[in-house]
């Protein structure tokens, strides 16, 4: 079974730091871009950063530019997300999300559980 | 950057009857829109991607269609487990913005 998920969440203080995680299984990681997508609590979608297959190209939205750092460890299976300088406004559910590829036209085909951010005083 | 105009922002309708959210973008993003249905405490489901592609296992009560800024998602004969959240993509180009989301309540 194809497979995303996430870990590292947690509470932390205003301008702390967290790193998350996002372990694939069941399918070729190294095959497909993946990013990270958050939903603040009674918000909708918020898409935050991609990494190319390769880790070659990788974008961020406005937001968090700067501030956070996305990776990826092809032999591990792995994305991660260093998150710095939090702030209040960064807490979010935060889901990592598979690009299908030419099979879905890169459409986000599948996503994690997510992992809940609390960033808090 | 693109912005997608979602509507509507909620919706109530009842068993067995059609329903259409519609999505504009602010400028032509070539078919590259997705929709998404997303139920509380669950992952996002991709439901549909190129515009009008159902992703394999989708419920054919599910269609869609649309062109360079205008986009349209219908969901037909309403089942209560059509009770979610759904939001369109637009993936033609960085940053991949997401509708405000469209929530649907099945009476």
């Amino acid at each position: 079974e194809e497979q995303l998920v996430e870990s590292g969440g947690g509470l932390v203080k205003p301008g702390g730091s967290l790193r998350l995680s996002c372990v694939a299984s069941g399918f070729t990681f190294s095959d497909h871009n993946i990013n990270w997508v958050r939903q603040a609590p009674g918000k909708g979608l918020e898409w935050v950063s991609s990494i190319t297959f390769s880790g070659s190209y990788i974008n961020y939205a406005d937001s968090v530019k700067g501030r956070f750092s996305i990776s990826r460890d092809n032999a591990k299976k792995s994305l991660y997300l260093q998150m710095d300088s939090l702030r209040l406004e960064d807490t979010a559910t935060y889901y990592c999300a598979r690009e299908g590829g030419p099979s879905t036209g890169d459409a986000f085909d599948l996503w994690g559980q997510g992992t809940m951010v609390t960033v808090s005083s | 950057d693109i912005q997608m105009t979602q509507s509507p922002s909620s919706l109530s309708a009842s068993v067995g009857q059609r329903v259409t959210i519609t999505c504009r973008a602010s400028q032509d993003i070539g078919y590259s829109l997705a929709w998404y249905q997303h139920k509380p405490g669950r992952a996002p489901n991709l439901l549909v991607y190129a515009t009008s592609s159902l992703k394999t296992g989708v419920s054919s009560r599910f269609s869609a269609s649309g062109s360079g800024t205008h986009y349209t998602l219908t969901i037909s004969s309403l089942q209560a487990e059509d009770s979610a959240t759904y939001y369109c993509q637009q993936y033609y180009s960085s940053p991949y913005i997401f509708g405000l989301g469209t929530k649907l309540e099945i009476k």
